[in-house]
């Protein structure tokens, strides 16, 4: 069964940083591309960033470019998303996705429960 | 903001099909595979269609998908209540900020 929880969200104040990480299980870790997707309260689904199965590919929404670096370990079958310079419009729930393929263009088929993101101050 | 327009809202009666319509251009629909995910209330999301029209194991053949030119289109048959959920398309956009965009979501009611 494929399991993807997210961990490291929290309450942070404007200009601070933030770590999230993603811990996959139940599947082939390294053959496939992972994902953030947030969803601010009430609002939509909006992607945030992508890393491709070997890290060769990675991709950034224009709203975070700069300020958040994806990364993975295929060794600990781990994603993180490091999140610089936040601001109170990154308020959101962040949701760990798996790619449909070892690629960055391809569909979601499994998302984890997310962790919420809190920048106030 | 997205760049993929869906009605805000489609409702139906139990038993009845709804449909809901996705629109972008060719550098997302246009040229690369729609996806539709479905999300329940307080719940994550959950992919219903990929690569146009298939769908994963465990996916009831209630739901279908299909893509035309710029446009695609989610159907649903034999509404039931537990249906009631946001519906969001997605694809792939080649334009110079290559990236994921979704559509601006569907809430279905079943009435």
């Amino acid at each position: 069964e494929v399991q993807l929880v997210e961990s490291g969200g929290g309450l942070v104040q404007p200009g601070r940083s933030l770590r999230l990480s993603c811990a996959a299980s139940g599947f082939t870790f390294d053959d496939y591309a992972m994902h953030w997707v947030r969803q601010a309260p009430g609002k939509g689904l909006e992607w945030v960033s992508g890393i491709s199965w070997n890290s060769g590919s990675i991709g950034y929404a224009d709203s975070v470019k700069g300020r958040f670096t994806i990364s993975r370990d295929n060794a600990k079958n781990s994603l993180y998303l490091q999140m610089n310079s936040l601001r109170a419009e990154d308020t959101a729930l962040y949701y760990c996705a798996k790619g449909g393929k070892a690629g960055l263009r391809y569909y979601f088929d499994y998302w984890g429960q997310g962790t919420l993101v809190t920048v106030s101050s | 903001q997205s760049v993929l327009t869906q009605p805000p809202s489609v409702s139906a009666a139990p038993g009845q099909k709804v449909t809901i319509s996705c629109s972008g251009s060719s550098s997302n629909i246009g040229n690369n595979y729609v996806s539709w995910y479905q999300q329940l209330p307080g719940t994550a999301p959950k992919l219903l269609i990929y690569d146009n029209n298939k769908r994963p194991s465990g996916i009831p053949d209630r739901f279908s998908g299909s893509k035309s030119g710029t446009s695609a289109t989610l159907g649903i048959t034999g509404l039931q209540t537990g249906d009631e959920a946001d519906y969001y398309c997605g694809t792939w956009d080649s334009s110079l900020s290559a990236l994921h965009v979704f559509g601006t979501g569907t809430k279905v009611t079943v009435l």
